[in-house]
Protein backbone atom coordinates (compact mmCIF):
# COMPACT_ATOMS: atom_id res chain seq x y z
CA UNK A 1 0.00 0.00 0.00
CA UNK A 2 1.83 2.96 -1.27
CA UNK A 3 1.55 6.21 1.03
CA UNK A 4 1.78 9.45 0.95
CA UNK A 5 4.06 10.66 -2.26
CA UNK A 6 5.70 13.68 -2.64
CA UNK A 7 7.96 15.27 -5.65
CA UNK A 8 10.26 16.49 -6.22
CA UNK A 9 12.56 15.76 -2.85
CA UNK A 10 14.77 18.85 -3.62
CA UNK A 11 14.61 21.97 -5.32
CA UNK A 12 16.76 25.10 -5.19
CA UNK A 13 14.54 28.21 -7.02
CA UNK A 14 15.65 32.06 -7.65
CA UNK A 15 13.92 34.54 -5.79
CA UNK A 16 11.04 35.86 -8.15
CA UNK A 17 10.61 32.74 -10.18
CA UNK A 18 7.53 30.22 -9.54
CA UNK A 19 7.18 26.54 -8.19
CA UNK A 20 5.22 23.79 -8.58
CA UNK A 21 5.12 20.97 -5.98
CA UNK A 22 3.22 17.41 -6.03
CA UNK A 23 1.73 15.30 -3.74
CA UNK A 24 0.13 11.99 -4.57
CA UNK A 25 -2.20 11.35 -1.34
CA UNK A 26 -2.18 7.51 0.48
CA UNK A 27 -4.62 4.64 -1.51
CA UNK A 28 -8.38 5.56 -0.56
CA UNK A 29 -7.61 9.09 0.54
CA UNK A 30 -9.45 12.16 -0.81
CA UNK A 31 -8.31 14.73 1.02
CA UNK A 32 -4.77 16.67 0.97
CA UNK A 33 -3.49 19.51 3.00
CA UNK A 34 -0.32 21.05 2.78
CA UNK A 35 1.84 22.67 5.05
CA UNK A 36 4.69 24.89 5.62
CA UNK A 37 7.89 23.89 7.85
CA UNK A 38 10.22 26.61 8.05
CA UNK A 39 13.69 25.23 9.75
CA UNK A 40 13.53 24.71 13.57
CA UNK A 41 9.85 25.25 13.92
CA UNK A 42 6.59 23.21 13.37
CA UNK A 43 4.72 22.84 10.26
CA UNK A 44 2.24 25.40 9.41
CA UNK A 45 -1.12 24.76 7.36
CA UNK A 46 -1.48 26.60 4.42
CA UNK A 47 -4.55 25.21 2.67
CA UNK A 48 -6.86 21.54 2.22
CA UNK A 49 -8.05 20.37 -1.10
CA UNK A 50 -11.29 18.13 -0.92
CA UNK A 51 -13.42 17.21 -3.91
CA UNK A 52 -11.11 19.29 -5.85
CA UNK A 53 -12.09 22.69 -4.04
CA UNK A 54 -9.92 24.41 -1.71
CA UNK A 55 -11.87 24.07 1.66
CA UNK A 56 -9.43 25.74 3.83
CA UNK A 57 -6.98 27.90 4.05
CA UNK A 58 -4.33 29.27 6.47
CA UNK A 59 -3.05 32.37 6.81
CA UNK A 60 -0.57 32.33 3.64
CA UNK A 61 -0.91 34.97 0.93
CA UNK A 62 -2.40 34.08 -2.48
CA UNK A 63 0.84 33.31 -3.56
CA UNK A 64 0.40 29.95 -2.67
CA UNK A 65 -1.78 28.28 -4.93
CA UNK A 66 -3.03 25.00 -5.34
CA UNK A 67 -5.15 22.48 -7.39
CA UNK A 68 -6.76 19.34 -7.08
CA UNK A 69 -6.85 16.95 -9.79
CA UNK A 70 -10.13 14.04 -9.92
CA UNK A 71 -7.96 11.06 -9.06
CA UNK A 72 -6.93 13.11 -5.64
CA UNK A 73 -3.73 13.88 -6.41
CA UNK A 74 -2.81 18.15 -5.65
CA UNK A 75 -0.38 20.55 -6.70
CA UNK A 76 1.15 23.70 -4.77
CA UNK A 77 1.94 26.66 -6.58
CA UNK A 78 4.17 29.37 -5.12
CA UNK A 79 5.05 32.61 -7.16
CA UNK A 80 7.07 35.65 -6.97
CA UNK A 81 9.36 33.16 -4.32
CA UNK A 82 10.95 35.45 -1.69
CA UNK A 83 13.79 33.88 0.25
CA UNK A 84 11.31 33.28 3.14
CA UNK A 85 9.77 30.95 1.27
CA UNK A 86 12.89 28.38 1.50
CA UNK A 87 11.19 25.86 3.86
CA UNK A 88 10.07 21.73 3.81
CA UNK A 89 6.66 21.78 2.01
CA UNK A 90 4.67 18.71 3.71
CA UNK A 91 1.78 16.90 2.23
CA UNK A 92 -0.90 15.33 4.09
CA UNK A 93 -3.51 13.35 3.42
CA UNK A 94 -6.67 11.81 5.08
CA UNK A 95 -9.85 9.60 4.37
CA UNK A 96 -12.36 13.11 3.86
CA UNK A 97 -13.14 15.82 5.87
CA UNK A 98 -14.04 14.53 9.51
CA UNK A 99 -11.81 15.26 12.06
CA UNK A 100 -11.31 11.74 13.03
CA UNK A 101 -9.44 10.56 10.49
CA UNK A 102 -5.93 10.79 10.40
CA UNK A 103 -3.94 12.27 8.37
CA UNK A 104 -1.16 10.95 6.94
CA UNK A 105 2.51 12.89 6.01
CA UNK A 106 4.94 12.47 2.69
CA UNK A 107 8.14 13.06 2.98
CA UNK A 108 8.04 16.49 1.81
CA UNK A 109 9.83 18.82 -0.68
CA UNK A 110 12.77 20.67 0.32
CA UNK A 111 12.62 24.31 -1.43
CA UNK A 112 15.82 26.59 -1.15
CA UNK A 113 15.27 29.94 -2.52
CA UNK A 114 18.48 32.17 -3.15
CA UNK B 1 -6.87 31.85 17.94
CA UNK B 2 -5.64 28.15 18.58
CA UNK B 3 -2.18 27.90 19.99
CA UNK B 4 0.00 24.85 20.92
CA UNK B 5 3.34 25.55 22.75
CA UNK B 6 5.50 23.34 23.64
CA UNK B 7 8.51 24.55 26.29
CA UNK B 8 11.03 22.49 26.29
CA UNK B 9 13.40 23.04 22.77
CA UNK B 10 15.53 19.92 23.36
CA UNK B 11 15.38 17.04 25.55
CA UNK B 12 17.46 14.03 26.17
CA UNK B 13 17.25 10.38 27.78
CA UNK B 14 19.14 7.61 28.62
CA UNK B 15 17.97 4.23 26.90
CA UNK B 16 15.33 2.08 28.75
CA UNK B 17 14.40 5.29 30.92
CA UNK B 18 11.23 7.15 30.77
CA UNK B 19 10.54 10.67 29.87
CA UNK B 20 7.70 13.19 29.67
CA UNK B 21 7.25 15.91 27.37
CA UNK B 22 5.29 18.84 27.88
CA UNK B 23 2.55 20.41 26.02
CA UNK B 24 -0.04 23.58 26.21
CA UNK B 25 -3.05 24.73 24.30
CA UNK B 26 -5.47 27.13 23.62
CA UNK B 27 -8.87 26.75 21.83
CA UNK B 28 -12.33 27.95 22.89
CA UNK B 29 -13.43 25.18 21.23
CA UNK B 30 -15.47 22.32 22.85
CA UNK B 31 -14.45 19.55 20.42
CA UNK B 32 -11.02 18.85 19.60
CA UNK B 33 -8.07 16.24 18.67
CA UNK B 34 -4.96 16.66 20.01
CA UNK B 35 -2.33 14.64 18.85
CA UNK B 36 1.56 13.81 19.15
CA UNK B 37 4.25 12.94 15.93
CA UNK B 38 7.24 11.86 15.45
CA UNK B 39 9.55 12.88 12.57
CA UNK B 40 12.39 11.52 12.85
CA UNK B 41 16.03 13.04 10.93
CA UNK B 42 15.16 13.06 7.35
CA UNK B 43 12.03 10.81 7.96
CA UNK B 44 8.72 11.97 7.49
CA UNK B 45 6.23 12.79 9.93
CA UNK B 46 4.38 9.62 11.94
CA UNK B 47 1.33 9.92 14.50
CA UNK B 48 1.97 8.54 17.35
CA UNK B 49 -0.86 8.54 19.30
CA UNK B 50 -3.84 11.12 19.94
CA UNK B 51 -6.71 12.03 22.17
CA UNK B 52 -10.01 13.17 21.92
CA UNK B 53 -11.12 16.08 24.19
CA UNK B 54 -14.26 14.24 25.14
CA UNK B 55 -12.85 11.31 26.72
CA UNK B 56 -11.39 11.38 29.42
CA UNK B 57 -9.17 8.36 29.84
CA UNK B 58 -5.64 9.22 28.97
CA UNK B 59 -4.89 7.47 25.47
CA UNK B 60 -2.11 4.61 25.47
CA UNK B 61 0.23 3.31 22.69
CA UNK B 62 2.48 0.50 23.70
CA UNK B 63 5.20 2.44 25.52
CA UNK B 64 3.47 5.89 24.86
CA UNK B 65 1.21 7.40 27.18
CA UNK B 66 -0.53 10.82 27.46
CA UNK B 67 -1.79 12.72 30.53
CA UNK B 68 -4.48 15.05 29.10
CA UNK B 69 -5.71 17.41 31.83
CA UNK B 70 -8.85 19.12 30.02
CA UNK B 71 -9.56 21.83 32.72
CA UNK B 72 -6.03 22.99 32.87
CA UNK B 73 -5.45 22.92 29.22
CA UNK B 74 -2.60 20.04 29.04
CA UNK B 75 -1.35 17.18 27.14
CA UNK B 76 1.99 15.51 27.71
CA UNK B 77 3.54 12.50 26.34
CA UNK B 78 5.41 9.96 28.43
CA UNK B 79 7.57 7.52 26.87
CA UNK B 80 8.71 3.95 29.02
CA UNK B 81 11.21 2.59 28.09
CA UNK B 82 13.44 4.64 25.61
CA UNK B 83 14.89 3.23 22.35
CA UNK B 84 17.28 4.62 20.63
CA UNK B 85 14.70 4.38 17.67
CA UNK B 86 12.75 7.08 19.48
CA UNK B 87 15.72 10.07 19.00
CA UNK B 88 13.25 12.59 17.11
CA UNK B 89 11.37 15.63 17.08
CA UNK B 90 8.33 15.67 18.66
CA UNK B 91 5.19 17.74 17.71
CA UNK B 92 2.00 18.04 19.69
CA UNK B 93 -0.71 19.21 17.09
CA UNK B 94 -4.46 20.43 18.18
CA UNK B 95 -7.57 20.19 15.49
CA UNK B 96 -10.90 21.16 16.61
CA UNK B 97 -14.24 20.75 14.91
CA UNK B 98 -16.47 23.46 13.80
CA UNK B 99 -14.25 25.75 10.86
CA UNK B 100 -11.08 24.23 11.46
CA UNK B 101 -11.03 21.14 10.76
CA UNK B 102 -8.27 19.94 8.51
CA UNK B 103 -5.83 22.48 10.41
CA UNK B 104 -3.16 21.23 12.66
CA UNK B 105 -1.75 23.16 14.81
CA UNK B 106 1.43 22.22 16.18
CA UNK B 107 3.52 23.34 18.70
CA UNK B 108 7.02 24.17 17.36
CA UNK B 109 8.47 20.93 18.83
CA UNK B 110 10.85 19.17 20.87
CA UNK B 111 13.96 17.33 20.27
CA UNK B 112 14.79 14.44 21.82
CA UNK B 113 17.96 12.54 22.11
CA UNK B 114 18.00 9.15 23.56
CA UNK B 115 21.37 8.14 24.39
CA UNK B 116 22.58 5.07 24.81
Amino acid sequence: DAGVTQSPTHLIKTRGQQVTLRCSPKSGHDTVSWYQQALGQGPQFIFQYYEEEERQRGNFPDRFSGHQFPNYSSELNVNALLLGDSALYLCASSKGLAISYEQYFGPGTRLTVT
Amino acid sequence: AQTVTQSQPEMSVQEAETVTLSCTYDTSENNYYLFWYKQPPSRQMILVIRQEAYKQQNATENRFSVNFQKAAKSFSLKISDSQLGDTAMYFCALEAYGGSQGNLIFGKGTKLSVKP
